[in-house]
């Protein structure tokens, strides 16, 4: 059961340039996000995707897009790359539940735009 | 505005003592909160979740306190080891599609 996949693990990019941060969840959840985390400012919603073929914007979703491919898959797409998009990505799948929802992460994409 | 603010970026601690976590909030009315665990280089992990209704859980040597009065969330590990080295966050529910992180606090258990 590998729970939440993402790739890849690690990416350098020029300024300007574009990428696709690939993920997938095997555990059937309806949500999935996005996140990104930088030094001191915790993770932050970048997208989410409440169920399949909807996807809507999170806290900081200027310069991504998003896809819901199907209801495993859900890639983040960086248009023209900028250095403030370096840091740490994190897609994430969420099992609801009455008392409250709980979030699996994948385990992180290094990007680094020069 | 909102916020929410882990006590300190770092807290060291010896072996066997108690290490306490603070997560304050301003300005959000969370149905629940939640702690996770993440290790350099890794995801976070779901360790536990407290609703506001309850004033603490516990799950082996962890313990979570909630009071929606002081907007205060406690986290404790008692007989700390070494393993439990690693940076700790929380979060709370903005919306029922939004969880809101703190910039998580790293704690480091000497032996």
């Amino acid at each position: 059961n590998a729970g939440v996949t993402q790739t890849p693990k690690f990416q350098v990019l020029k300024t300007g340039q574009s990428m696709t941060l690939q993920c997938a969840q095997d555990m059937n959840h309806n949500s999935m996000y996005w996140y990104r985390q930088d030094p001191g400012m915790g993770l932050r919603l970048i997208y989410y995707s409440a169920s399949e073929g909807t996807t809507d914007k999170g806290e900081v979703p200027n310069g991504y897009n998003v896809s819901r491919l199907n209801k495993r898959e859900f890639s983040l797409r960086l248009e023209s790359a900028a250095p403030s998009q370096t840091s740490v990505y994190f897609c994430a799948s969420i099992a609801q539940g009455a008392g409250g929802n709980t979030i699996y992460f994948g385990e992180g994409s290094w990007l680094t735009v020069v | 505005s909102q916020k929410i603010e882990q006590n300190s970026e770092a807290l060291n601690i010896q072996e066997g003592k108690t290490a306490t976590l603070t997560c304050n909030y301003t300005n959000y009315s969370p149905a629940y909160l939640q702690w996770y665990r993440q290790d350099p280089g890794r995801g976070p992990v779901f360790l536990l979740l407290i609703r506001e209704n309850e004033k603490e859980k516990r799950k082996e040597r962890l313990k979570v306190t909630f009071d929606t009065t002081l907007k205060q969330s406690l986290f404790h590990i008692t007989a700390s080891q070494p393993a439990d080295s690693a940076t700790y966050l929380c979060a709370l529910d903005e919306t029922n599609n939004d969880m809101r992180f703190g910039a998580g606090t790293r704690l480091t258990v000497k032996p």
